[in-house]
């Protein structure tokens, strides 16, 4: 079971927008530690998608963009491609697992 | 650009122990400002941070793994590397090593996310 849950999957059409949830607690999200998002394609090693909560690294279209309140993150997606279709994780860290860098489960994408 | 390389035997048996390790080009372990750490996916599954190695030879690991991983470093060769001991069919994973990075961004200071990764390796654990 991930210290950090994210729904097991979510769908949308080519051009929608979609939101993917990352639900923490007040020892990782809720004491302002940053979220991380991962995007993993079939067969590949993740790929950095969002650090530090917002911000997205060189390469990383602004179709792709992030946001946190509280104990929880979003990932939202706009203009959905096909080229989107993947796994997606959020990390964090968490002060009571001695710093233990934690992720959740993953939500697969899937674009209709 | 930074690349890692991930190397290893992908065949272990039950209560040995995994030894893997992870070749860095296009920048140096020496650099002070990131660390270099080991993830795992169990297949179909998430992923789990197992520990972080810097530089100098300081360590972070999961408090899960306890005394079982052993994390160290090769300056000379740009490498660094995990051990894992008493391997279990719970270690069947791909493992992954990448680079933790640490930015400042608008006055704010970003840690803990993983900028570069290798392209794993799978291990089977198997008598």
């Amino acid at each position: 079971q991930s210290v950090l849950t994210q729904p097991p999957s979510v769908s949308g059409a080519p051009g929608q927008r979609v939101t993917i949830s990352c639900t923490g607690s007040s020892s990782n999200i809720g004491s302002h530690y940053d979220v991380h998002w991962y995007q993993q394609l079939p067969g590949a090693a993740p790929r950095l998608l969002i650090f530090g909560d917002t911000n997205r690294p060189s390469g990383v279209p602004d179709r792709f963009s992030g946001s946190t309140s509280g104990t929880s993150a979003s990932l939202a997606i706009t203009g959905l491609q096909a080229g989107d279709e993947a796994h997606y994780f959020c990390q964090s860290y968490d002060s009571s697992l001695g710093g233990s860098r934690v992720f959740g489960g993953g939500t697969k994408l899937t674009v209709l | 650009q930074v690349q890692l390389q991930e190397s290893g035997p992908g065949l272990v048996k039950p209560s040995q122990t995994l030894s893997l390790t992870c070749t860095v080009s296009g920048g140096s372990i020496r650099n002070d400002q990131y660390y270099w750490t080991w993830i795992r996916q169990p297949a179909g599954k998430g992923l789990e941070w197992i520990g972080r190695v810097h530089g100098s030879g300081y360590t972070d690991y999961h408090l899960s793994l306890g005394s079982r991983v052993t994390l160290s470093v090769d300056i000379s060769k740009n490498q660094f590397f995990l051990e894992l001991k008493s391997i279990s069919a719970a270690d069947a994973a791909v493992y992954y090593c990448a680079r933790e990075g640490t930015t400042e961004v608008a006055g704010r200071t970003h840690r803990y996310y993983m900028d570069f990764w290798g392209k794993g390796t799978t291990v089977t654990v198997s008598s």
